[in-house]
């Protein structure tokens, strides 16, 4: 099945500074790359996602790349606000069309 | 729309007791999944429907079952509830198999005694 590594496992930055969480993933049958946010307390929601077919996708202060060769994917998250503060989790289906693995996610606080 | 729906939302269990957790969605999704979230493990598959009457493991099955008899349900049995099952489950459903978007329930968190 699909192995999904992720890294750092906690990330603290400053206001206004980037963040970047990056995973690994093993079974080079991927082809969908979400990431999720979960705030204390709260359900995981999908903030962004990338298909296998392209390299990078932005969405605001949110983008995440996407490199098949080397088989890892990662989050960017520019002018960092404190709302930004939470786990995120990324995620791979590997060849199982239903079968979607996360990663151990990212603890993210930003500092004001 | 509700959405994704699950109770109760907090549960205490003595060792050895059963009980169904609930999930229902009402955006018409064919897949559905129940997973567990653990401190430092991330969301681990317990098990997955695609549709009504059709079910399959994920990576932690193990003291679990589930069954698909609407597209709108999915319920989740402890048979014996054990320690290592204390965590907060979470059923999700999407459109269209695991490689969409998916759609969170708000959670139940189980203690088992």
């Amino acid at each position: 099945g699909e192995n999904v590594e992720q890294h750092p496992s906690t990330l603290s930055v400053q206001e206004g500074d980037s963040a970047v969480i990056k995973c690994t993933y093993s079974d080079s049958a991927s082809n969908y790359f979400p990431w999720y946010k979960q705030e204390l307390g709260k359900r995981p929601q999908l903030i962004i996602d990338i298909r296998s077919n392209v390299g990078e996708k932005k969405d605001q202060r949110i983008a995440v790349t996407l490199n098949k060769t080397a088989k890892h994917f990662s989050l960017h998250i520019t002018e960092t606000q404190p709302e930004d503060s939470a786990v995120y989790f990324c995620a791979a289906p590997g060849g199982s069309n239903y079968k979607l693995t996360f990663g151990k996610g990212t603890l993210l606080t930003v500092n004001p | 729309n509700a959405g994704v729906t699950q109770t109760p939302k907090f549960q205490v269990l003595k060792t050895g007791q059963s009980m169904t957790l609930q999930c229902a969605q009402d955006m018409n999704h064919e897949y559905m999944s129940w997973y567990r979230q653990d401190p430092g493990m991330g969301l681990r598959l317990i098990h997955y429907s695609v549709g009504a009457g059709i079910t399959d493991q994920g990576e932690v099955p193990n003291g679990y079952n589930v069954s698909r008899s609407t597209t709108e349900d999915f319920p989740l049995r402890l048979l014996s509830a054990a320690p290592s099952q204390t965590s907060v489950y979470f059923c999700a459903s999407s459109p269209d198999r695991g490689r969409t978007e998916q759609y969170f329930g708000p959670g139940t968190r189980l203690t088992v005694t």
